[in-house]
């Protein structure tokens, strides 16, 4: 039974550019959240998805969307890269709506911005 | 809105020997779920174990357990007979329950290394 994955491993932008990362949840997950884990801190909330919709969303700007698809993987889209969007992207799935669930994280996307 | 604390950067302990790590929290919710995971230098973040605020009975896995202080909001994990596989960045968390929305909200993580 595969887990979470995440596509790229690593990724190397340029400040201002546009980057698309992308996750597909553990098989019998119908719900993906995205989290932004800068170097040496804990993993902050971007947004979770559900039923293809945007359920809950972090303090992060409107530079940050996604998207679910019908078979529940998810893209995170982030535009107008600053170099403060370098991070760790992490992705994480549930099951049951993600309300009593467990969320099992992938090894993540690291995003360089130069 | 939901707050998780952990005031110690960094740990180390001794192989077999007994560590405990610290986290405090402050949420409005009555219902919650608190956490403790780990992430390795391989980066993949990992649950070790999960209370349930209503239960009042600790949870245990194996050799890693929690202390769980509800009116004090206090929630530290204990690590019996350390590994060297233990090393890794451990990182608080709590997620408000009842609901639909599953959000964890993150300490600022301990680094602990586990010393031959």
């Amino acid at each position: 039974d595969a887990g979470v994955t995440q596509s790229p491993t690593h990724l190397i932008k340029t400040r201002g550019q546009q980057v698309t990362l992308r996750c597909s949840p553990k098989s019998g997950h119908d719900t993906v959240s995205w989290y932004q884990q800068a170097l040496g801190q804990g993993p902050q909330f971007i947004f979770q998805y559900y039923e293809e919709e945007e359920r809950q969303r972090g303090n992060f700007p409107d530079r940050f969307s996604g998207h679910q698809f019908p078979n529940y993987s998810s893209e995170l889209n982030v535009n107008a890269l600053l170099l403060g969007d370098s991070a760790l992207y992490l992705c994480a799935s549930s099951a049951a709506g993600g309300s009593g669930s467990e969320q099992y994280f992938g090894p993540g996307t690291r995003l360089t911005v130069t | 809105a939901q707050t998780v604390t952990q005031s110690q950067p960094e740990m180390s302990v001794q192989e077999a020997e007994t560590v405990t790590l610290s986290c405090t929290y402050d949420t409005s919710e009555s219902n919650y779920y608190l956490f403790w995971y780990k992430q390795p230098p391989s980066r993949q973040m990992i649950l070790v174990i999960r209370q349930e605020a209503y239960k009042q009975q600790n949870a245990t896995e194996n050799r890693f357990s929690v202390n769980f202080q509800k009116a004090a909001k206090s929630f530290s994990l204990k690590i019996s007979d350390s590994q060297l596989g233990d090393t890794a960045m451990y990182f608080c968390a709590s997620r408000a329950g009842g609901t639909s929305y599953g959000k964890l909200t993150f300490g600022q993580g301990t680094i602990l290394t586990v010393h031959p």
